[in-house]
């Protein structure tokens, strides 16, 4: 069965430094999404792409977040200058078109654990 | 988004069934009632979904109440893999197609060996 895949599992930066999370969505999805989920709180939307523009974005996404699909399988999320508060675990995920709306579930990644040190 | 309430824990004795309750009072004709879950140290994983009628799948089954004020949430055998926390999702869907999934805290459903 098709899989969300991300790279790195885990990821240890200083505070300050730039970072980028690496996401393959499952190959014919054309919606892609960045989640996260600190550690013990509920799993919180970040962002959602499609046709290469960003269609939705939470107040947790400012100008420090950026999101790329640099290439026809990769979709990443940078974080410029990364904050101790940034720390958390963060998923990536796909969804669709099977030309019903309301099935276009969501499949997510196993996540990238930032360490914000 | 229109909310949902979930009770915070649940236990089960395995190779028992589970009803998972949830409560959406504010729910509006266009939203669909959908079911995630969350293994410990993965990744949410998509249950089931619903409009009006019950539905069943391979993992589980979602019985919704006539009114669509409320629903359950079935696994009708559990099994010690299905300790996971289960969220109970409304989503409503626009021409667009694609909708952010907004979660609660979920039920953290314990199985009792």
């Amino acid at each position: 069965e098709p899989e969300v895949t991300q790279t790195p599992s885990h990821q240890v930066t200083q505070m300050g430094q730039e970072v980028i999370l690496r996401c393959v969505p499952i190959s014919n999805h054309l919606y892609f999404y960045w989640y996260r989920q600190i550690l013990g709180q509920k799993v919180e939307f970040l962002v959602s792409f499609y046709n290469n523009e960003i269609s939705e974005k939470s107040e947790i996404f400012d100008d420090q977040f950026s999101v790329e699909r640099p290439d026809g399988s990769n979709f990443t999320l940078k974080i410029r200058s990364t904050k101790l508060e940034d720390s958390a675990m963060y998923f990536c995920a796909s969804s669709g078109p099977t030309g019903q709306p309301h099935a276009d579930t969501q499949y997510f990644g196993p996540g990238t654990r930032l360490t914000v040190l | 988004d229109a909310k949902t309430t979930q009770p915070n824990s649940m236990e089960s004795n395995e190779e028992e069934p589970v009803h998972l309750p949830c409560n959406h009072s504010t729910i509006s004709g266009t939203d669909y009632i959908h079911w995630y879950r969350q293994l410990p140290s993965q990744g949410p994983e998509y249950v089931i979904h619903g409009l009006t009628s019950n539905v069943n799948n391979r993992m589980a089954s979602l019985a919704i109440a006539e009114d669509r004020k409320s629903s359950t949430l079935i696994l009708h055998r559990a099994t010690l893999r299905d300790a996971a926390v289960y969220y109970c999702i409304l989503r409503t869907i626009t021409n667009f197609g694609n909708e952010k999934l907004t979660f609660g805290t979920g039920t953290r459903l314990t199985i009792i060996p």
